[in-house]
């Protein structure tokens, strides 16, 4: 295993076009996490789950934004009708539960022209 | 809700010397979680270091230590014989030990060593 991959790497859209993220976690992990970072910032939580089951979301995540994990296993991130505020990098991480902290994977840098 | 404050946006030190960045956090939780993590101008996030609360020992990595203050809520990172490639953005975080486990970040210490 060769920790938490997230692809792409960098997607530049338009405004207004959807696009989606894709983030394959540790296997062994069963919880897995997205995060949005600005520039200059830490990140900050936008949903996690537990296997398949989505169990939190940050009231920073619209009803633009939509993530999905079908069978526990990979995570999708999608986010509707783009907007210039939504540029930033959306990073991915997985953990165990507890307090083990997470593997973070490189992140998807999004750029809205 | 859960708070962390990073008070340093910028620090640097030279290579091969130590040098302490800042953490306060505010809780109303008893047992949790602090944690540092860097990451580097290729922005993979990494984890330095983990300290548990219940635990009154300092957590210490290699050249990495932290001085962990409960009743302050405070919690600073040490780097000892500091090197070039410790050039990074630093990030304290804190997580509760039950429930969603989310992790809570500061805003970052941007970290320059010198050579």
């Amino acid at each position: 295993d060769t920790g938490v991959s997230q692809d792409p790497r960098h997607k530049i859209t338009k405004r207004g076009q959807n696009v989606t993220f894709r983030c394959d976690p540790i296997s062994e992990h069963n919880r897995l996490y997205w995060y949005r970072q600005t520039l200059g910032q830490g990140p900050e939580f936008l949903t996690y789950f537990q296997n398949e089951a989505q169990l939190e979301k940050s009231r920073l995540l619209s009803d633009r934004f939509s993530a999905e994990r079908p069978k526990g296993s990979f995570s999708t991130l999608e986010i509707q009708r783009t907007e210039q505020g939504d540029s930033a990098m959306y990073l991915c991480a997985s953990s165990f539960p507890g307090g083990y902290g997470y593997t973070f994977g490189s992140g998807t840098r999004l750029t809205v022209v | 809700a859960q708070t962390v404050t990073q008070s340093q946006p910028e620090m640097s030190v030279q290579e091969a010397e130590t040098v302490t960045l800042s953490c306060t956090y505010d809780t109303s939780e008893n047992n949790y979680y602090l944690f540092w993590y860097k990451q580097p101008p290729s922005r993979q996030m990494i984890l330095v270091i983990r300290q548990e609360a219940y635990k009154q020992q300092n957590a210490t990595e290699n050249r990495f230590s932290v001085n962990f203050q409960k009743a302050a809520k405070s919690f600073s990172l040490k780097i000892s014989d500091s090197q070039l490639g410790d050039t990074a953005m630093y990030f304290c975080a804190f997580i509760r030990e039950t429930g969603a486990n989310n992790l809570f970040f500061g805003t970052g210490t941007r970290l320059t060593v010198i050579p």
